[in-house]
């Protein structure tokens, strides 16, 4: 079955960076891109970027081009959040997709979440 | 980029009511819309993609409609389980954006 399993938890000081990575199992991974979701305490979902498994290629929202990095291995995505500030604070979720044109097989597995906690 | 105006941003409703949540797009995104249930503490789950095509395994009460720039969510009878909070996502073009979010409690 379908897996997408994150990393821990983890609590940072502003100014730090943080690599949170999202393993997955049960596919061929270069069949889909994984995107990155935040949501920060009782807030809404923001989407954070994509990036391809095929070949790399990535896409992220304009308010995080300076700051963040998704990246790919054999079977897992990676994000880093440099430069982290307090309003980071945020659960952060992987969801398998091609990116646009959201079609069967999108955003139907989700990792856990990660609680990113920044905090001086 | 394309903004998502997802309304109400809440709503009160009782077992057996029909509830309809809507999502206005800033400019035409087609049918690259799909609606997510969220419950506290867990991570989204999809329902429908492509703004009508119910997601495997999903109750036939909940339906999407619409496209172009004005889209819907409708549960009709609305069941204890249903009570979660709903979000719009756009997927026409990078970058994607969610609404802002209708919570649906009692």
């Amino acid at each position: 079955q379908v897996q997408l399993v994150q990393s821990g938890a983890e609590v940072k000081k502003p100014g730090a960076s943080v690599t949170v990575s999202c393993k997955t199992s049960g596919y061929k991974f270069t069949t889909y891109g994984i995107n990155w979701v935040r949501q920060a305490p009782g807030q809404g979902l923001e989407w954070m970027g994509w990036v391809s498994a095929y070949n790399g290629d990535t896409s992220y929202a304009l308010k995080f081009q300076d700051r963040v990095t998704m990246t790919t291995d054999a079977t897992t995505a990676y994000m880093e959040v440099r430069n982290l500030r307090s309003d980071d604070t945020a659960v952060y979720y992987c969801a398998r997709g091609g990116g646009i044109k959201l079609l069967s097989g999108d955003w139907t597995y989700w990792g856990q979440g990660t609680l990113v906690t920044v905090s001086s | 980029d394309i903004q998502m105006t997802q309304s109400p941003s809440s709503v009160s409703a009782s077992v057996g009511d029909r509830v309809t949540i809507t999502c206005r797009a800033s400019q035409d995104i087609h049918t690259w819309l799909g609606w997510f249930q969220q419950k506290p503490g867990k991570a989204p789950k999809l329902l429908i993609y492509g703004a009508t095509t119910l997601e495997t395994g999903v109750p036939s009460r909940f339906s999407g409609s619409g496209s172009g720039t004005e889209f819907a969510l409708t549960i009709t009878s609305l069941q204890p389980e249903d009570f979660a909070t709903y979000y719009c996502l756009h997927a026409d073009s990078f970058p994607l954006t969610f609404g802002g979010g209708t919570k649906v409690e009692i």
